[in-house]
């Protein structure tokens, strides 16, 4: 079973949606969560932390944390095409660094 | 403000060669920082990891090996590249506890033929 799971994509969503990236992982003693975005060819770049269950928003991003089910999201409302990348959850569980998903492909259509 | 800075940008090199790749970070003392590697469509998957000069803890049995000779300096070596070491290559650095986030480097992108 892998760590990080998120669905590969890709996920596909008009331009002015909300769209919708899921995470879950493995390791009930995880304390740390992060959102990453990365384009084509580039390094990742850091979107989003969240640390306690709950919604925590950042402009037209919102990381959602729900530990008794071991899954986070991030919402991205009014979806531009420079949100169009692959966004990468990374989990922290008391080890010596961050585990990575595969990452979910975002397309947003003009 | 913090800057990392990786090279070289690209590299093209032939199985059997030499590999050293330069990390460095400016504007923090004593970060924590990270190797990782990302295979074509693939996640990152950890390398080593440095909380100190000369202190390397290392992920992942292969033939790379990472050295610190400075605070915010963080060499990834080998002596001899495989095809399998073919990959996006990522410096990352954080500071405080391995809980913090993680800011990465532009990357190394490394072709072995």
């Amino acid at each position: 079973q892998k760590e990080v799971e998120q669905n590969s994509g890709p996920l596909s969503v008009p331009e002015g949606a909300i769209a919708s990236l899921n995470c879950t992982y493995s390791d009930r003693v995880s304390q740390s969560f992060f959102w990453y975005r990365q384009y084509s060819g580039k390094s990742p770049e850091l979107i989003m932390s969240i640390y306690s269950n709950g919604d925590k928003e950042d402009g037209r991003f919102t990381a959602q944390l729900n530990k008794a089910s071991q899954y986070v999201s991030l919402l991205i409302r009014d979806s531009q095409p420079s949100d169009s990348a692959t966004y990468l959850c990374a989990v922290e569980a008391g080890r010596r660094a961050l585990t990575f998903g595969s990452g979910t492909r975002l397309q947003v259509q003009p | 403000s913090q800057t990392i800075h990786q090279w070289p940008a690209t590299l093209v090199q032939p199985v059997g060669s030499p590999l050293s790749l330069e990390c460095t970070v400016e504007g923090t003392s004593n970060p924590n920082l990270y190797w990782y590697r990302q295979a074509a469509g693939r996640g990152l998957q950890l390398l080593f990891y440095s909380v100190g000069i000369g202190q390397i803890s290392s992920e992942v049995p292969q033939n790379l090996s990472a050295s610190r000779p400075q605070d915010r300096q963080f060499i990834l070596s080998s002596k001899k590249l495989l095809l399998s070491d073919s990959g996006f290559y990522l410096c990352a650095w954080s500071v405080g506890s391995f809980g913090d986030e993680q800011f990465f480097g532009p990357g190394t992108r490394l072709t072995v033929l």
